[in-house]
């Protein structure tokens, strides 16, 4: 089964700044790369699907790329809203699902 | 607009039967997978396993021996049963719908495994 390693853990960052997280699998997966960001107390909240693909009223600030095994999740210009844990998931033909380990995102 | 609706119970003795039910309303049933996630306090997301309306079942390797997920489709409800409980199982445990990606979630339902 596929393992997803997230990078940072950790980020510390400040309103305005361009922030990258890069999801890497363990071998290569289809396009189906989702992207969640959670807030605590609450259910996580699709941000991206497909890889690339926003989800409908996700704020366009955030973006989605990569193919194969790397995969990142852009914040253009980080917002107070957006300090929160993102995780990224994928899901194998074989009907398995995984998460990555999560990433959060701090106020420096 | 979909809503997922969760309830069961919140206290558990180890080696005691978990069992979760989830309700979908305002949308269709079929032609989606519905699955279980949980969240151990402090920790990351884990998938469970995940259900469509015919009944197909795909479950995480790692929880498959005690894991049961069934649908009542005539209700627009799936449930979540996972016996020998230990206080490992202690988690935030979810219901979402799987369209690829999973687009709309349960508000949650808190698990505690206790003596």
């Amino acid at each position: 089964d596929i393992q997803l390693t997230q990078s940072p853990s950790f980020l510390s960052a400040s309103v305005g700044d361009r922030v990258t997280i890069t999801c890497r699998a363990s071998q290569g997966i289809s396009s189906s790369l989702a992207w969640y960001q959670q807030k605590p107390g609450k259910a996580p909240n699709l941000l991206i699907y497909d890889a690339s693909t926003l989800q409908s009223g996700v704020p366009s600030r955030f973006s989605g790329s990569g193919s194969g095994t790397e995969f990142t999740l852009t914040i253009s210009s980080l917002q107070p809203e957006d300090f929160a844990t993102y995780y990224c998931h994928c899901q194998e033909l074989n009907g398995y699902r995984a998460f990555g380990q999560g990433t959060k995102v701090d106020i420096k | 607009q979909v809503q997922l609706q969760q309830w069961g119970a919140g206290l558990l003795k180890p080696s005691e039967t978990l069992s979760l039910s989830c309700a979908v309303y305002g949308g269709s049933f079929s032609g989606y997978y519905w699955s279980w996630i949980r969240q151990p306090p402090g920790k990351g997301l884990e998938w469970i396993g995940e259900i469509n309306h015919s009944g197909s079942t795909n479950y995480n390797p790692s929880l498959k021996s005690r894991v049961t997920i069934s649908v009542a489709t005539s209700k627009n409800q799936l449930s979540l049963k996972l016996n020998s409980v230990t206080a490992a199982d202690t988690a935030v445990y979810f219901c979402a719908r799987n369209m690829g990606a999973m687009d709309v979630w349960g508000q949650g339902t808190t698990v505690t495994v206790s003596s």
